[in-house]
């Protein structure tokens, strides 16, 4: 059971905007920044974004973060075929360990 | 380019040990701080450990204390995490990734395949 909830799949048609969620507790989201992973089947996480809502260079602004309490979430505007893969937030907490969301598959319709 | 190896994964028998390797370049490595996350088949991910960039701080997550260690050697730029009294819930892709204060995980290995199994 991940510490982080997430809904395991979401979909979406091309050019619309989805949204991921991520819930956790005072002790991660709440006090500490939320980041994004991007996972294609068979190949290793790649950061998405960073500190709550900012983009590595390369990441398209079609990508945003968020967050409001214990609750994060990732958008993806202009939803292409691409785009198709898992996404997983993670906090480092204030136990100093890292927790992740059980990660949601994105499907693009 | 920063890239980050593993090496060391295979199968062993419950019970068993096994060294995993991490082979950093393309920069100061002594200056970064590592974790290893794992990835069970069709799972999510879980953090395992981390370590300073001195070694001299080292956090374990509560299901591998005890069982596994994490080290480093900043002469040859190599991560290590010994496991051992390994159980089939241990089988999984264990990923070396770089630490950073602004982006948190900056960069993952390809991963090195652990399958416990008798």
């Amino acid at each position: 059971q991940s510490v982080l909830t997430q809904p395991p799949s979401a979909s979406g048609t091309p050019g619309q905007r989805v949204t991921i969620s991520c819930s956790g507790s005072s002790s991660n989201i709440g006090s500490n920044f939320v980041y994004w992973f991007q996972q294609f089947p068979g190949t290793a996480p790649k950061l998405l974004i960073y500190r709550n809502n900012q983009r590595p260079s390369g990441v398209p602004d079609r990508f945003s973060g968020s967050k409001s309490g214990t609750s994060a979430s990732l958008a993806i505007s202009g939803l292409r075929s691409e785009d198709e893969a898992n996404y997983h937030c993670a906090v480092w907490d204030d136990s100093l360990n890292w927790v992740f969301g059980g990660g949601t598959s994105l499907t693009v319709l | 380019e920063v890239q980050l190896v593993e090496s060391g994964g295979g199968l062993v028998q419950p019970g068993g040990s096994l060294r995993l390797s991490c082979a950093a370049s393309g920069f100061t490595f002594s200056n970064y701080e590592f974790n290893w996350v794992r990835q069970a088949p069709g799972k999510g991910l879980e953090w395992i450990s981390y370590i300073s960039s001195g070694g001299d701080n080292i956090y374990y997550a509560e299901s591998v204390k005890g069982r596994f260690t994490i080290s480093r050697d900043n002469t040859n730029n190599s991560l290590y995490l010994h496991l051992s009294s390994l159980r089939a819930e241990d089988t999984a892709l264990y990923y070396c990734t770089r630490h950073h204060f602004d982006y948190g995980i900056d960069h993952w290995g390809q991963g090195a395949l652990v399958t416990v199994s008798s």
